[in-house]
C-alpha cells in the first residue's frame, strides 16, 4: 500500500523569505501525486498534481514542486511567501486513476510578519 | 470544472441519535466515492470506499454498523453516523474520482 511522509510537522517562516515543504512517498511503479491547502475551518484545495510527463509541476498560488522518481519525493516550493500562505498543506499519492488518495500527515505553514 | 457539494456543512447533534451526510456530484456520474474522516489537527484518513449499486468497501477499524453508506445513484452517495457519540464528532469529506480527484468542501459534525 501507498504511504507518504511529510517530513516537517511544522514549518515557520518569514514573510518574502521561499519555502519548501517536503513529502516522500512510497515506491511504486506509478504514481499520482498532489499538494493541497487547507486554510482553519475548510476543506481542501488543490494546489498542484504530477500525473505525467515534466517533472517540474507549476501550481496555483506561486507554488511549484519537483517529481524526483530516484528519491521518491515530490517536494513543493515557494520563493517567497506570504501572510496569507499560512495554512496547513498536505501531500497525497495514488497509484491508480481509480484509487483513493492516500494522505501525509500534513505540514503546518505559519508565516511571520 | 467537476464540483462535489456536501450538505449540511456543518451540523450539531445530540449523543444517540443519528446524523445523514450527502455528497453529490453535481455535473458528472460517479461510480466510485470516497469517505474520509479528519480530527482536529490531524490528516484525513479514508474511511470507506462508496461504489453505486453494491456495498461500500470499509478501511480496517471502521465499524461499518455505526457508518452506513449508500451510494444508490451515480450522482449521490450518503454516510449515516449512527447513535453517534463525542468522539464521533470529525471533519467528514467526500471525494469522487471520475472527473480527476475532486472533493467536497466538508461536513462538521459535532456531537454533544
Amino acid at each position: 500500500a501507498q504511504s507518504v511522509t511529510q517530513l516537517d510537522s511544522q514549518v515557520p517562516v518569514f514573510e518574502e523569505a521561499p519555502v519548501e515543504l517536503r513529502c516522500n512517498y512510497s515506491s511504486s511503479v506509478s504514481v499520482y501525486l498532489f499538494w493541497y491547502v487547507q486554510y482553519p475551518n475548510q476543506g481542501l484545495q488543490l494546489l498542484l498534481k504530477y500525473l505525467s510527463g515534466s517533472t517540474l509541476v507549476k501550481g496555483i498560488n506561486g507554488f511549484e514542486a519537483e517529481f524526483n522518481k530516484s528519491q521518491t519525493s515530490f517536494h513543493m516550493r515557494k520563493p517567497s511567501v506570504h501572510i496569507s500562505d499560512t495554512a496547513e498543506y498536505f501531500c497525497a499519492v495514488s497509484d491508480q486513476r481509480n484509487t483513493p488518495l492516500v494522505f501525509g500527515k500534513g505540514t503546518r505553514l505559519s508565516v511571520i510578519a | 470544472g467537476a464540483v462535489v457539494s456536501q450538505h449540511p456543512s456543518w451540523v450539531i447533534c445530540k449523543s444517540g441519535t443519528s446524523v445523514k451526510i450527502e455528497c453529490r456530484s453535481l455535473d458528472f456520474q460517479a461510480t466510485t466515492m470516497f469517505w474520509y474522516r479528519q480530527f482536529p489537527k490531524q490528516s484525513l484518513m479514508l474511511m470507506a470506499t462508496s461504489n453505486e449499486g453494491s456495498k461500500a468497501t470499509y478501511e480496517q477499524g471502521v465499524e461499518k454498523d455505526k457508518f452506513l453508506i449508500n451510494h444508490a445513484s451515480l450522482t449521490l452517495s450518503t454516510l449515516t453516523v449512527t447513535s453517534a457519540h463525542p468522539e464521533d464528532s470529525s471533519f467528514y469529506i467526500c471525494s469522487a474520482r471520475e472527473a480527476g480527484v475532486v472533493f467536497g468542501p466538508g461536513t462538521r459534525l459535532t456531537v454533544t
